[in-house]
C-alpha cells in the first residue's frame, strides 16, 4: 500500500531563517506531488505541484521554491522566512489524471516563525 | 480561473438534525471531491464524484454532484457529535489540470 512521510511535524522558526520540509511517496511510481499551505484562517493555499522530475508548477510567487530530486520527494524551501510563512504545512500525492486523482495527505507540519 | 465556494462557512447544529452543505464552482470541469479535516490534524478523503448526478453515500453523509447547476451538496443526516470537523470541497482545474482547488472550508460543530 502507498504511504505518505512528511517531516518535521512541527518546528519553530526565528524571521530570516531558512526551511526544508521534506515529503517522501511510498509504494507507488510517477505520483503527482502537491505543497498547499493552511494559514490560521483555515483555507488551503496550493503553493506547488509536480506532475514529474523537474515539472514544478508555482502558483503562488513568494519566498518559498520547490524542488523534486527524485521521483517520489517534495520538499519545500525558503532562504529567508517571513512572519507570514507561518502556517500548517500539507504535502499530498495523486496518482496522475487516469482514474480518480484522489489527493492524499500527508499530516503536515506545523511552522512557527518568531 | 476556477474558483470554489462554499457555504455556509460556519454550521453549528444539535445532535439528530439534517443539514446540507453546498460547493459551488466557476467553470465546468469534472471530479469534485470531498474531504473533512480534524482539529490540528491533516485532511481525509470522503468522497470523489466523478459525473453529472453521481451520489456516494458513507454513514451519514451523503454526496451529489449537479454538473449542471455547478453544485455539491454534503448532506448530514442525524448528525452526531463524531462528524464535528472542517469539510473541504475541492475541484480540479481546467483543462485537465492537475492542480485543486479547494473551497474555504465548512466548519461543522454538532452539539449534544
Amino acid at each position: 500500500s502507498q504511504t505518505i512521510h512528511q517531516w518535521p511535524a512541527t518546528l519553530v522558526q526565528p524571521v530570516g531563517s531558512p526551511l526544508s520540509l521534506e515529503c517522501t511517496v511510498e509504494g507507488t511510481s510517477n505520483p503527482n506531488l502537491y505543497w498547499y499551505r493552511q494559514a490560521a484562517g483555515r483555507g488551503l493555499q496550493l503553493l506547488f505541484y509536480s506532475v514529474g522530475i523537474g515539472q514544478i508548477s508555482s502558483e503562488v510567487p513568494q519566498n518559498l521554491s520547490a524542488s523534486r530530486p527524485q521521483d517520489r520527494q517534495f520538499i519545500l524551501s525558503s532562504k529567508k522566512l517571513l512572519l507570514s510563512d507561518s502556517g500548517f504545512y500539507l504535502c499530498a500525492w495523486s496518482q496522475g489524471s487516469s482514474g480518480a486523482n484522489v489527493l492524499t495527505f500527508g499530516a503536515g507540519s506545523r511552522l512557527t516563525v518568531l | 480561473e476556477l474558483k470554489v465556494e462554499q457555504n455556509p462557512l460556519f454550521l453549528s447544529m444539535q445532535e439528530g438534525k439534517n443539514y446540507t452543505i453546498y460547493c459551488n464552482y466557476s467553470t465546468t470541469s469534472d471530479r469534485l471531491y470531498w474531504y473533512r479535516q480534524d482539529p490540528g490534524k491533516s485532511l481525509e478523503s470522503l468522497f470523489v464524484l466523478l459525473s453529472n448526478g453521481a451520489v456516494k453515500q458513507e454513514g451519514r453523509l451523503m454526496a451529489s454532484l449537479d454538473t449542471k447547476a455547478r453544485l455539491s451538496t454534503l448532506h448530514i443526516t442525524a448528525a452526531v457529535h463524531d462528524l464535528s470537523a472542517t469539510y473541504f470541497c475541492a475541484r480540479r482545474g481546467q483543462g485537465g489540470s492537475e492542480k485543486l482547488v479547494f473551497g474555504k472550508g465548512t466548519k461543522l460543530t454538532v452539539n449534544p
